[in-house]
């Protein structure tokens, strides 16, 4: 059973564009809903974060959007650019000192 | 700091043959979790220790696999005997709770078994 399930698989966003991805869980327990970036070759590498007591938490041209009630959260990347071109897991944590649940990941590719 | 090393970075074996993955993790950090990535089931948790102590293993998939965390700066992942379908790249990540499970990957192992 995939607790986080993630769409889409793949995206490809022209350079400046508005690069989505969205994410949804089922269990209410989850109180840490991290966004995570992968290069070829690198470890995945924490990105933004958000807990459920906020809607939306933006750093720089990164926005995390979240929706309690529909159980569903989704990254915004503004002004797209080709250096952003990775693969991106959304993930989720129970209180405490536990692990990260990840969804499947997006392979975002922006293009000039 | 170093960050999350792990050894060796790219692995090619026989099937049959036993395989150890080594993670020293970062300085100070109290969990340790590993995890598998293919493409077909993304990051999959096998293991995480809390304080050098087995908190979960449901992940591991057979018991071919094991781990250990013998002290705070190192863990093992064995795979005996491996098998073709035990090809993926594992990953160590190691964090500090201060409120927040932010973990931090090392670069991974690229595990081949033919």
């Amino acid at each position: 059973q995939q607790q986080v399930k993630q769409s889409p698989q793949s995206l490809i966003v022209q350079k400046g564009g508005i690069s989505i991805i969205n994410c949804a869980y089922e269990n209410t327990a989850f109180d840490y809903f991290p966004w995570y970036q992968q290069f070829p070759g690198k470890g995945p590498a924490l990105l933004i974060a958000i807990r459920p007591d906020v809607s939306e938490k933006k750093e720089g041209r990164f926005t995390i959007s979240f929706n309690k009630s529909a159980k569903q959260f989704s990254l915004h990347i503004m002004d797209s650019q080709p250096g952003d071109s990775a693969t991106y897991f959304c993930a989720a944590s129970h209180p405490g000192n536990t692990p990260l649940v990840f969804g499947k990941g997006t392979r975002l590719s922006v293009i000039a | 700091d170093a960050g999350v090393i792990q050894s060796p970075r790219h692995e090619v074996t026989e099937m049959g043959q036993e395989v150890t993955l080594r993670c020293k993790p970062i300085s100070g950090h109290n969990s340790l979790f590993w995890y598998r990535q293919t493409m077909m089931r993304g990051l999959e948790l096998l293991i995480y220790f809390n304080n050098n102590v087995p908190i979960d293993d449901s992940g591991m998939p057979e018991d071919r696999f094991s781990a250990k965390m013998p002290n705070a700066s190192f863990s093992t992942l064995k795979i005996q005997p491996s098998e073709p379908r035990d090809s993926a790249v594992y990953f160590c990540a190691s964090s500090l709770f201060n409120g927040d499970t932010e973990a931090f990957f090392g670069q991974g192992t690229r595990l081949t078994v033919v």
